[in-house]
């Protein structure tokens, strides 16, 4: 079965573009997360939604950062202006809800140059 | 300031002999975590987990052990096989605290070597 996928996988951006990554879900999930992976780190938290509610967007690390989940499935990431230190991996998960097991994407590696 | 802690950023051990890897967390609002593996170019995939009203869960070849007093868990896999080298992240949430949030630490990389 489809798991969960992101695109693009990979994304160079000059500083200062705007960029958008997105995040499919496996279909019938009701939880969805993003984290930022940098080098030799762990995924940090971003945001979370539920369907499509936005329940909790303390890890955004500025108002740069903007989520979405229209209609509670696919998702998208958008960074505004971007800078140097928002080069990392992104990674989306999802899962059914509550404790259930999440399940990432691949991620996508962004470079700003 | 890392709430979640995986000191040891490597480990090798021989094929067929026990890996054991460590986690430390420092909030007591913790209790209920996990351990993930990871693959270059892959997203993590969840290995096992453990609530707080447990000591010791069990899959497989993959034991986790908790102990709540010393904030402290590892994960415990053997036999150790060489499809097991990759990095391995602990993960904690607080599901009474309101948050959504897992905190991840920050990997160990296992070598097992054939």
């Amino acid at each position: 079965g489809a798991g969960v996928s992101q695109s693009p996988r990979y994304k160079v951006a000059k500083r200062g573009q705007d960029v958008a990554l997105r995040c499919d879900p496996i279909s019938g999930h009701v939880s969805l997360f993003w984290y930022q992976q940098a080098l030799g780190q762990g995924p940090e938290f971003l945001t979370y939604f539920q369907n499509e509610a936005q329940l909790d967007k303390s890890g955004l690390p500025s108002d740069r950062f903007f989520a979405e989940r229209p209609e509670g499935s696919v998702s998208t990431l958008k960074i505004q202006r971007t800078q140097q230190e928002d080069s990392a991996v992104y990674l989306c998960a999802s899962s059914l809800g509550g404790l259930r097991e999440q399940y990432f994407g691949p991620g996508t590696r962004l470079t700003v140059t | 300031d890392q709430q979640v802690k995986q000191n040891s950023p490597s480990l090798s051990v021989q094929e067929g002999r026990i890996s054991i890897l460590n986690c430390d967390y420092t909030n007591s609002m913790f209790d209920y975590f996990l351990w993930y593996k990871k693959y270059p170019a892959e997203g993590p995939t969840f290995l096992i987990s453990i609530s707080s009203i447990k000591d010791k869960n069990e899959d497989g070849r993959f034991t986790v052990f908790l102990n709540k007093s010393a904030k402290h868990l590892s994960l415990h896999i053997v036999p150790s096989q060489p499809g097991d080298s990759a990095v391995y992240f602990c993960a904690a949430k607080g599901t009474t605290s309101g948050t959504y949030k897992y905190i991840f630490g920050t990997g160990t990389r296992l070598k097992v070597l054939a």
